[in-house]
């Protein structure tokens, strides 16, 4: 099936700095989402976007919905332990009710 | 609220024989369940959809024999795996949606299948 590409694969990061990732798509997506999943556990959504060119924080993170639709960011500002993990961004079509494409993940490592 | 809760959390067992996972929301009423399969370092991958006392719907290359659903209740699926083999070892994840907007789906902790 369809996957979405996710940059970079992995990234190993000292703590405190900022993070960015990104998520294209060779279709377009009226919604993006933006996963994390910790090892042996399920996903759990981070921020969800509904508009293009639309900018949305959560804490420390920030995502954008890109304006060709078919690329969104996920940003993570002054990182911290607990940030480690898998994200992964998910797009959804127009109706809402399709199913969702994930995309194949960014791995956050974190050096003390 | 929205917890989804996955029995068991891993289980191994021995080719040949069937594994049943528990997918169910604690806290609201799902109208749809997803089941999902994870291998390592791979991203989900949908297998199938289960709306309440309707059959589930197959995504295409899944088998609907091997992998029966049953959604009984608004809070409750099972995913059986028959006659499981060392290829159907993964971590299976479901999800659970309040309503029909499929952003609205709460992940569960996931079960990790094991086959000998």
């Amino acid at each position: 099936g369809q996957q979405l590409n996710q940059s970079p694969q992995s990234m190993f990061i000292q703590e405190g700095e900022d993070v960015s990732m990104n998520c294209t798509s060779s279709s377009i997506f009226n919604t993006w989402l933006w996963y994390k999943q910790e090892p042996g556990e399920g996903p759990v959504l981070l921020i969800a976007l509904y508009k293009a060119g639309e900018l949305t924080s959560n804490g420390r993170l920030t995502a954008q919905f890109g304006i060709t639709r078919k690329d969104s960011f996920l940003n993570i500002s002054a990182s911290i332990p607990s940030d480690v993990g898998i994200y992964f961004c998910a797009g959804l079509g127009p109706f809402g009710n399709e199913k969702l494409t994930f995309g194949t993940g960014t791995r956050l490592t974190i050096i003390p | 609220g929205a917890v989804v809760s996955q029995h068991p959390s891993r289980v191994i067992c021995k080719s040949g024989t069937s594994v049943k996972i528990e997918c169910r929301s604690l806290d609201f009423q799902a109208t749809t369940m997803f089941w999902y399969r994870q291998f390592p370092k791979q991203s989900l991958m949908l297998m199938a959809t289960s709306n309440e006392g309707s059959k589930a719907t197959y995504e295409q290359g899944v088998e609907k024999d091997k992998f029966l659903i049953n959604h009984a209740s608004l809070t409750l699926s099972t995913l059986t795996v028959t006659s499981a083999h060392p290829e159907d070892s993964s971590f299976y994840i479901c999800s659970a949606s309040l309503g029909s907007r499929r952003e609205t789906q709460y992940f569960g902790p996931g079960t990790r299948l094991l086959v000998l």
